[in-house]
């Protein structure tokens, strides 16, 4: 069955730091890999996906992933944090040939926490 | 920037009460999704439409829930009798429908927020 793995319920980083949220998933075909993040009281906004092509993806704000096929991950990283980053992240994959041709499938979500 | 918007942003219904969460999707996509999320869980898949017809869905959309795209900028969820485990976030979603639209990002609404009592 198709899932997604985000390890960490929460994520601390001091401002300017460099962070990462962790993704690994399951899928029977090639994976569509997405990152969206929430923050209060707001819907989910896209930062980057992987279709295909060059594994290392940039997306906005200044987040990029890495996507890892061996490692079956899709880890999310940004060189410096800001506090502005403090929210929910979640890690979704799509898997036409077995998943659903257009669900995707999220993970639980890593609370991100950026300090002063 | 063109966004997906959802009404009403809070919903409060008694135990077997009939609601309609509408949506307005971006205005040249053609896929449209509904995910919903109970406290604390994950964000789940309901159901996707396009062309006017469901083209996935979910088990967890029974036949207490229903779409309809009922004019040419609204989509509507529709749940007939609604239960407590209903309580959730429902968010609305839409995409392009290029290569069928597996590769097409999903854009996402605000949501509305269901309590039933």
């Amino acid at each position: 069955a198709q899932s997604v793995a985000q390890p960490e319920d929460q994520v601390n980083v001091a401002e300017g730091n460099p962070l990462t949220v962790k993704c690994t998933y399951s899928v029977s075909g090639n994976p569509y890999l997405f990152w969206y993040v929430q923050y209060p009281n707001r819907g989910l906004q896209f930062l980057l996906k992987y279709i295909t092509g060059d594994n290392l993806v940039k997306g906005s704000y200044g987040f990029e992933a890495e996507f890892n096929k061996s490692q079956t991950s899709f880890h999310l990283k940004k060189p410096s944090a800001l506090v502005s980053d403090s929210a929910l992240y979640f890690c979704a994959v799509r898997d036409p040939l077995s998943g659903g041709y257009n669900k995707l499938i999220f993970g639980a979500g890593t609370r991100l926490a950026v300090h002063p | 920037e063109p966004e997906v918007t959802q009404t009403p942003s809070h919903q409060v219904t008694q135990m077997g009460q009939e609601v309609i969460l509408r949506c307005v999707p971006i205005s040249n996509h053609l896929y449209f999704y509904w995910y919903r999320q109970i406290l604390g869980q994950k964000v789940e898949f309901l159901v996707s439409f396009y062309n006017n017809e469901i083209s996935e869905k979910s088990e967890i959309f029974d036949d207490q829930f229903s779409v309809e795209r009922p004019d040419g900028s609204n989509f509507t969820l529709k749940i007939r009798s609604t239960k407590l485990e209903d309580s959730a976030m429902y968010f609305c979603a839409s995409s392009e429908a290029l290569n069928g639209g597996a590769f097409e990002t999903q854009y996402f609404g605000p949501g509305t927020r269901l309590l039933v009592l």
